[in-house]
């Protein structure tokens, strides 16, 4: 089956560091994407992990733990602009073909 | 990066008539795109996948003679809603893959 996790709801400050778990169990596992969705809109690319490890891009970083199943997208130098869902979703490949698979996502809220 | 347009952006409709999405892929080529359904703070739940010249693969629970999906060319692909009711209202994304994967804007559909 297919089972990703990750916090409903966070809050930060402008200016500090947040880190945003996901967790997933999948029956075949091609790669983990993170997005970003403002209310209304579609999602938008962040991040790609495939291999284990850190993958740094700007203020975005992300991370893949394979064997854990477990990766995170830390956010650094928060900005009220990053107010937004973040999605984790995971490329599985159960049934021979690629297909992207979302978590609920994580609703952050970014303060003064 | 790719781009992917839908049309229309938003669209009300009647109890029980059918309404027509699409989608298509403006500066490349997609022999597969993907159709999520997004309901009021909740994720993307995958409905379908489209393949280009052959039936789409539905996902569990997806009535596939409700959700028409057609792929036509490498560059379009629809989904007809037929006999559409209110609980159908939602935010349909298409999405279509080329290395990484691309949404569309998304088309918020209201059915009175």
């Amino acid at each position: 089956g297919q089972n990703i996790d990750q916090p409903t709801e966070m809050t930060a400050t402008e200016g500090a560091i947040v880190q945003i778990n996901c967790t997933y169990q999948t029956s075949g596992f091609n790669g983990l994407f993170w997005y970003q969705q403002h209310a209304g809109e579609a999602p938008t690319f962040l991040s790609y992990n495939v291999l284990d490890g850190l993958e740094e891009k700007g203020r975005f970083s992300s991370f893949l733990s394979r064997s854990k199943g477990y990766s995170y997208l830390l956010l650094k130098e928060l900005q009220m602009k990053d107010s937004a869902s973040y999605l984790c979703a995971v490329r599985d490949t159960a049934g021979g073909y690629n297909k992207l698979i979302f978590g609920a996502g994580t609703r952050l809220a970014v303060h003064p | 990066g790719a781009v992917v347009s839908q049309h229309p952006s938003r669209v009300i409709c009647k109890s029980g008539t059918s309404v027509k999405i699409e989608c298509r892929s403006l500066d490349f080529q997609a022999t597969t795109m993907f159709w999520y359904r997004q309901f009021p703070k909740q994720s993307l739940m995958l409905m379908a996948t489209s393949n280009e010249g052959s039936k789409a693969t539905y996902e569990q629970g997806v009535e596939k003679d409700k959700f028409l999906i057609n792929h036509a060319s490498l560059t379009l692909s629809t989904l007809t809603v037929t006999s559409a009711h209110p609980e159908d209202s939602s935010f349909y994304i298409c999405s279509a893959r080329v290395g990484e994967q691309f949404f569309g804007p998304g088309t918020r559909l209201t059915v009175l």
